[in-house]
């Protein structure tokens, strides 16, 4: 079993729907949950993070950490062409290195 | 305020030759970070690095390949007598230690023949 598992999709929505993206994982070390966006052929550029449990929001991303099911999530309200990117779900314990997910590929049309 | 640079962005070896890759990491940051990447998968954790200290290697293949990060300079991942099977891309990330904050740069693409 990975210790973090992604759907790779791809997943495909109409310009203007609300994505959700989603990874569960495995180790009850990891307290620092991020999201990455990467786009083609680029370095992966770091959307969010979260420590330990709870929501957070940043315009129209939310990320959520559910600890005790060990699921987190990452919520694009009002899903634009230029949100088509790989996402990428990484945690890590509180020190040491990120394991990341295989990543999500979104494709919004216009 | 310049990010994380990587060199070269690509390169192209011969079976047998040898690869070195360059990584300078954040103003400021003294944590570096290598990652591979093989197409269509996600990123895998080769080694961490402090200054003149390895951290975790447990990603790094047993042979061939190693890491450096020197008190002055840029971090160095070298593979040496690539194999076809090398061809990926490299990733290096930097932090001040924290690990909700890495930074990545644009990686170095490696092409074996």
């Amino acid at each position: 079993q990975k210790e973090v598992e992604q759907d790779p999709g791809p997943l495909s929505v109409p310009e203007g729907a609300i994505v959700s993206l989603n990874c569960t994982y495995s180790n009850s070390a990891f307290q620092y949950f991020m999201w990455y966006r990467q786009y083609s052929r680029k370095g992966p550029e770091l959307l969010m993070y979260t420590y330990s449990s709870g929501n957070k929001e940043d315009g129209r991303f939310t990320a959520q950490v559910d600890k005790s099911s060990k699921y987190i999530s990452l919520f694009i309200r009002d899903s634009q062409p230029s949100d088509s990117a790989t996402y990428l779900c990484a945690m890590s314990p509180p020190t040491g290195k990120l394991i990341f997910g295989q990543g999500t590929t979104l494709q919004v049309k216009p | 305020n310049a990010g994380v640079m990587q060199n070269p962005r690509h390169l192209v070896r011969r079976r047998g030759q040898e690869a070195r890759l360059r990584c300078s990491p954040m103003k400021g940051h003294s944590h570096v970070y290598w990652y591979r990447q093989l197409p269509e998968e996600g990123l895998k954790f080769m080694v961490y690095l402090q200054k003149e200290n390895i951290i975790d290697e447990s990603g790094m293949p047993k042979e061939r390949f190693s890491a450096e990060f020197p008190k002055e300079g840029p971090s160095i991942l070298r593979i040496q007598q690539v194999v076809r099977g090398d061809s990926a891309a490299y990733f290096c990330a930097s932090s001040h230690g924290h690990p909700g904050e890495l930074f990545f740069g644009e990686g170095s693409r490696l092409t074996v023949l």
